[in-house]
């Protein structure tokens, strides 16, 4: 079936550090992917999306490439801020018999020290 | 209502006894997710809603669990015979159609455990 396979964390990083926390897929078609941001105290919300092959997703300085020759969806910031310190959860949408459903990674939690 | 409502936030419950988890909506949202979040698992699909039919339960771990949906509003998550392993996170989330790119939009959870 389709997975979603993220870096472990913790990933601690210095203000205004370079982010990267890698994800890769697998699926079968062309899955939408996702990044979902779950800050402390709060529900999970979406940070970005891309829905096709070499689409870039973009928010609030994160950005992500869908790679298909990859099977990657890798999030970037270039310069990290101590808000920025919460749980990462890359996603991808997994079409069955019709419907759609959505697949979580495992989480990356990222602290960033002031 | 303005966002995913859901209730009670937290319960504590004894193993053996049933639960029911209530999930609300946003109006007009026809896709409707069960989750589950535990420590170190991220994010365990348990359940989806398109309107009141489940096209896809597959998620849902045992025969303990179950959930439905009425009018195409609220949903009721209901565990039976707790068990210690049950204690989680259920989070519940809606999208507008359940098309494949839609952004989720996620409630606070229920706190669940079992003792």
């Amino acid at each position: 079936g389709n997975s979603v396979t993220q870096m472990e964390g913790p990933v601690t990083l210095s203000e205004e550090a370079f982010l990267t926390i890698n994800c890769t897929y697998t699926a079968t078609g062309y899955p939408s992917l996702f990044w979902y941001v779950q800050y402390p105290g709060e529900g999970l919300q979406l940070l970005l999306k891309a829905t096709k092959a070499d689409d870039k997703g973009s928010n609030k300085g994160f950005e992500a490439t869908y790679r298909k020759e990859t099977t990657s969806f890798h999030l970037e910031k270039g310069s990290v801020q101590v808000s920025d310190s919460a749980v990462y959860f890359c996603a991808l949408s997994d079409r069955g018999s019709g419907t759609y459903k959505y697949i979580f990674g495992t989480g990356t939690r990222l602290k960033v020290l002031a | 209502g303005a966002g995913v409502s859901q209730s009670p936030s937290n319960k504590v419950t004894e193993k053996g006894k049933d639960v029911e988890l209530r999930c609300d909506p946003i109006s007009g949202h026809t896709a409707l997710y069960w989750y589950r979040q535990s420590l170190g698992q991220g994010l365990e699909f348990l359940i989806y809603f398109q309107g009141n039919s489940a096209p896809d339960k597959s998620g849902l771990p045992s025969d303990r669990f179950s959930a439905e949906r009425t009018g195409g509003s609220v949903s009721t998550l209901t565990i039976q015979r707790t068990q210690q392993e049950d204690s989680a996170v259920y989070l519940c989330a809606s999208s507008l159609q359940g098309a494949g790119n839609e952004k989720l939009f996620f409630g606070s959870g229920t706190q669940l455990s079992v003792l």
